[in-house]
């Protein structure tokens, strides 16, 4: 029962640097979401995508690009790392957006330290 | 304005008791979900238990049940015969509307931190 796999699970990065969070369900779910978590805060939606070749723009996508070439995978990009971007990174995947459908299963997280 | 409102930052109840932990919503679409999440200290969210908007009953998913007042527009949760292992943070999160545009529409609140005394 994999779920939703993320890697890496641990990352530090120097400002300016660039990388790539993978995020893998094995649960043929139509949507998919990136979050990040900061200290005392909820999760904030980052981009989602609902659908193979699809993404959007959630809450606070400055910094962050992505990707969904295939179904089961959602990639979270980040070009010049910054402090701020210092946090710990949730993706999620739902069976689609409409009543029960919408509940969304989450990996274990990415936790990110920009130096 | 805050859409999602936990009041509670933490709590201590003794094994064995009851808690209810505090959520308010605020939202004006008529169609609307509610979800409640776990994060142990490990760090993974766990999906608990979900109300719809139309929904007539209260849902309930073995120890967790959900106090729905739509009028007052709270969505409690509730943990029958606390253990320690409920010992966590809880989000309480909401999503407005339904199809594709509601996927951007998924709000949490800033959660509570449960803690179980033995």
């Amino acid at each position: 029962n994999a779920g939703v796999t993320q890697t890496p699970k641990f990352r530090v990065l120097k400002t300016g640097q660039s990388m790539t969070l993978l995020c893998a369900q094995d649960m043929n779910h139509e949507y998919m979401y990136w979050y990040r978590q900061d200290p005392g805060m909820g999760l904030r939606l980052i981009h989602y995508s609902v659908g193979e070749g699809t993404t959007a723009k959630g809450e606070v996508p400055d910094g962050y690009n992505v990707s969904r070439l295939k179904k089961q995978n959602f990639l979270l990009g980040l070009e010049s790392a910054a402090p701020s971007q210092t946090s710990v990174y949730f993706c999620a995947s739902s069976y689609g957006a409409g009543e029960a459908k919408n509940i969304q299963y989450f990996g274990a997280g990415t936790r990110l330290s920009v130096l | 304005a805050q859409k999602i409102t936990q009041t509670q930052p933490g709590m201590f109840v003794q094994e064995k008791e009851a808690v209810t932990l505090d959520c308010t919503y605020d939202t004006s679409d008529p169609s609307y979900g509610l979800f409640w999440y776990k994060q142990p200290s490990s760090g993974e969210m766990i999906f608990l238990i979900y109300q719809g908007s139309y929904d007539q009953q209260n849902a309930t998913e073995g120890r967790y049940s959900l106090n729905f007042q739509k009028a007052r527009k709270s969505a409690n949760l509730v943990i029958s015969a606390s253990q320690l292992g409920d010992s966590a943070m809880y989000f309480c999160a909401m999503r407005e509307g339904q199809g594709y545009s509601s996927a951007s529409k998924i709000i949490f609140g800033s959660g509570t931190r449960l803690s179980i005394r033995p």
